[in-house]
């Protein structure tokens, strides 16, 4: 089967531009995360999306991240302005369901200048 | 605090001997734990998962994990270790229904 995939694979803006990432999961997968994975650190959760609705984004800067998954499928996590911290792979990864082994795209290394 | 440590930054073993990245873990209930390895430029790949039963768990890759209730522990191993395993490993725990992901260990496996 297909993997969870993502663009675009890297990415460089300045700082206070616009920038956006898309993901599509693996088809029938209802849980779709995006973590944030800072150089020398862990994945973090950001948001969690249970079909199209958010179960959890208490650790998404939202005043400046968005994210959506309209349809229940692909999704678009949005920073806007970008500051020079939010350098970090963003991954996305999706599940059958809520808890279950989590499957994750390559990434998109973002390097805000 | 953090649910989920690798007590080491780094893990250095020559190919052949036996491979150990430790984790210990910090969560309320039976853990629900897992390993993953990440390869350079490549998104996190599953290893394997501790969910109930054998304390013992086999995964991908020649890769197994202990886990150790008393010691709140779930060591990574490998008996006989490749160049091809040097990568960064992560241990990850189901807490508050989020996985919670340890700092990662980097283990070099030299020739």
């Amino acid at each position: 089967e297909a993997g969870v995939a993502q663009s675009p694979r890297y990415k460089i803006i300045e700082k206070r531009q616009s920038v956006a990432f898309w993901c599509n999961p693996i088809s029938g997968h209802a849980t779709l995360y995006w973590y944030q994975q800072i150089l020398g650190q862990g994945p973090k959760l950001l948001i969690q999306f249970q079909n199209n609705g958010v179960v959890d984004d208490s650790q998404l800067p939202k005043d400046r991240f968005s994210a959506e998954r309209l349809k229940g499928v692909d999704s678009t996590l949005k920073i806007q302005p970008a500051k020079l911290e939010d350098s970090a792979v963003y991954l996305c990864a999706s599940s059958l369901l809520a808890g279950a082994e989590q499957f994750f795209g390559p990434g998109t290394r973002l390097t805000v200048l | 605090a953090q649910s989920v440590a690798q007590p080491e930054d780094q893990v250095n073993v020559a190919e052949g001997n036996p491979l150990t990245v430790k984790c210990t873990y910090s969560v309320s209930g039976n853990p629900y734990l897992f390993w993953y390895v990440q390869y350079p430029n490549r998104g996190l790949q599953f290893l394997l998962k501790y969910i109930t039963g054998d304390n013992l768990v086999k995964g991908s890759y020649g890769f197994e994990a202990e886990f150790n209730k008393s010691q709140t522990s779930f060591h990574l191993k490998k008996p006989s270790a490749l160049v091809s395993d040097s990568a960064l490993y992560f241990c990850a725990v189901i807490d508050d229904y989020k996985l919670s992901f340890g700092a990662g260990t980097t283990v070099t496996v030299r020739a």
